[in-house]
Order: structure tokens, then sequence, then C-alpha cells
């Protein structure tokens, strides 16, 4: 149980398109998803959280219009990535919480962002 | 808002030794410290967590304690195999309606043949 999947795995794209991710849950139901920036060699940052059926919550510093967070269902959050610039290039974990109730997270394999 | 520090950044063990990770937050509400294992460009994952309601908790190789007054918890593997080799992330989160979790810097753990 508790299996969070993350698509694509791996994406290069030419600076200012837009890229999307999709996070989902496989085998439960997540009201709430979370989505976390990693560079290399580095720690995980909390972007935002995300609630089906409502706006997402950004931290401090991500702008949300970059950003996008759509959480539609109870089994997928997406993420897109407006106008994607270098600097933007990055691993994109999502993780989303088991239960109801529970701090318990459990994260997706992540997605491999290169923007050239 | 919360602040996590994780040391040391990089741990060198000879296999069969044991291994100790430390960190400390800031936010005396915290109460749920989980501990996640990361291998290169993989998921991070949950290898044992702990609510503030106890003091040590244990899975076969791996321990973790908490100090809630000092507000520092810590990480022990016993028997370190070389597939314990990694980066291991502390994190702290608050109570269900602020679960968001902060996350240490990480530790690079190496365990040698």
């Amino acid at each position: 149980g508790a299996v969070v999947s993350q698509h694509p795995s791996r994406v290069i794209c030419k600076s200012g398109t837009s890229v999307k991710i999709e996070c989902r849950s496989l085998d439960f139901q997540a009201t709430t998803m979370f989505w976390y920036r990693q560079f290399p060699k580095q720690s995980l940052m909390l972007m935002a959280t995300s609630n089906e059926g409502s706006k997402a919550t950004y931290e401090q510093g991500v702008e949300k219009d970059k950003f996008l967070i759509n959480h539609a269902s109870l089994t997928l959050s997406t993420l897109t990535v407006t106008s994607a610039h270098p600097e933007d290039s990055s691993f994109y974990i999502c993780s989303a919480r088991y239960l109801q109730g529970t701090e318990t997270q459990y994260f997706g394999p992540g997605t491999r962002l290169l923007v050239l | 808002g919360e602040n996590v520090e994780q040391h040391p950044s990089t741990l060198s063990v000879q296999e069969g030794d044991s291994a100790v990770i430390k960190c400390t937050y800031s936010d005396s509400a915290s109460n749920y410290f989980p501990w996640y294992k990361q291998e290169l460009g993989k998921r991070p994952q949950l290898i044992i967590d702990i609510r503030s309601n106890v003091g040590e908790k244990k899975d076969q190789r791996i321990a973790v304690t908490l100090n809630k007054t000092a507000k520092h918890f810590s990480l022990h593997i016993t028997e370190t195999q070389p597939e314990d080799s990694a980066v291991y992330f502390c994190a702290a989160a608050g109570r269900f309606g602020n679960e968001k979790l902060t996350f240490g810097t990480g530790t690079r753990l190496t365990i040698i043949p």
C-alpha cells in the first residue's frame, strides 16, 4: 500500500516552454499532496501544499503563477512549470499523506527536469 | 517557522559498526519526526518515525530517540551493512492541520566494507 507515482520521470524542454508533471496515489485517496524541489546534493524544499478541490498553498518565495498546481481528484495532482528557464532545472518530487489525520507522507519517484 | 539542523553532513563507518545522525528542531509545537533514506536519483523512503508522546522507537537495526525538552532527535543504525549507504534526511512536522515537513540538510552515510 501507499504507492505514489509520478510522470514523466525525466523531461528535457526548451527555455520558454511549459512542462506538466503528474503525481498519482495508486492505491489510496490523498486529500493532501505536497510538491518539493530538490537541487543536486541538497535537501528537499517544500514548494506548495495541494488540497483536493481547493487552491494550493504556496511556500514563501515560490511563484504561484509560475508553478501551477491542480488537485482535481483524490488521486491526482499536477504541477505545471510555466515558461521554464534553465534555473528551473531540478528534481521535482511529490508526496501524499497516506491516511486522513496522520502526518506520514509517502513520496513519488521524482521527475528530473532539464531546461535547455 | 520550523528550522531543522542535521549533523554530520557526511559520515563514514566501517561495516558492522554503528552510525548515529543527530537533528535539532526549533518549533516546540512540532510533534512528528520521520527519517527518510534517499539513494541517488531515487525517492526518499520512510525508514522510521516517532511522535512526541514517546522517547524511543526501534525497528530491527534502526532506532530513533527523541528528547522533547532539548528539542533534538537522533537516528541510530546498528550492525551497518553496505546497503545502508545513502543520504539520510530527518524532518519535523506539526500536528494534523499543520503537517508540512521541514527537512534537515541531509547526511551522506558511507559504509566501508
